[in-house]
């Protein structure tokens, strides 16, 4: 199975800063590569794919980047509705594996 | 719009089964797989397999292979995950999420809370 690493598990940060949480897979995965946003009680939000395609509706201060076993997930200048917890997943070889989230608090 | 909604919450003792539906609208149901993925209370996200809903192929995470089955419905466009002998471990929010693309998970229902409580 592909496992999913993703770091920091916690990050702390201020409205307008810029943040990068990093994900590694254990063997290449392409740009099967995915990242969703969950907040407390709900369902998780689809926010990029194919690595660094952003999806309809999304604003632009998010991006991706990586293939192979390297990605990131950048939030330009962070707004208070951003405040959340982040996965990863990867889409490769019929599996959907996820990272173990990385909480993104107010300072 | 696409929607996909869930069954309601259950409660349920250790060693029993349950089953819960996720009814998709507004898109063409057999164009689609479903994901099924479940998240234990203060927990992670944890996929535990999905359907080709064209034609019903499975592919469920290891570790859940010998107690889970998914099974969909086209003349309802309804997707269903079977969980059997229950453990209190299995307590979790369980979601229903479609596969956009080349399965990135697109749209996801919102949520069945299973209790396992003797």
């Amino acid at each position: 199975d592909i496992q999913m690493t993703q770091s920091p598990s916690t990050l702390s940060a201020s409205v307008g800063d810029r943040v990068t949480i990093t994900c590694r897979a254990s063997q290449s995965i392409s740009s099967s590569l995915a990242w969703h946003q969950q907040k407390p009680g709900k369902a998780p939000k689809l926010l990029i794919y194919k690595a660094s395609s952003l999806e309809s509706g999304v604003p632009s201060r998010f991006s991706g980047s990586g293939s192979g076993t390297e990605f990131t997930l950048t939030i330009s200048s962070l707004q208070p509705d951003d405040f959340a917890t982040y996965y990863c997943q990867q889409y490769n070889s019929y599996s959907g594996t996820f990272g173990q989230g990385t909480k993104l608090e107010i300072k | 719009q696409v929607q996909l909604v869930q069954s309601g919450a259950e409660v349920k003792k250790p060693g029993a089964s349950v089953k819960v539906s996720c009814k998709a609208s507004g898109y063409t149901f057999t164009s689609y797989g479903i994901s099924w993925v479940r998240q234990a209370p203060g927990q992670g996200l944890e996929w535990m397999g999905w359907i080709s809903v064209y034609n019903g192929n499975t592919y469920y995470a290891q570790k859940l292979q010998d107690r889970v089955t998914m099974t969909t419905d086209t003349s309802t466009s309804t997707a269903y995950m079977e969980l059997r002998s229950l453990r209190s471990d299995d307590t979790a929010v369980y979601y229903c999420a479609r596969h956009g693309g080349n399965g990135y998970f697109d749209y996801w229902g919102q949520g069945t809370l299973v209790t396992v409580s003797s």
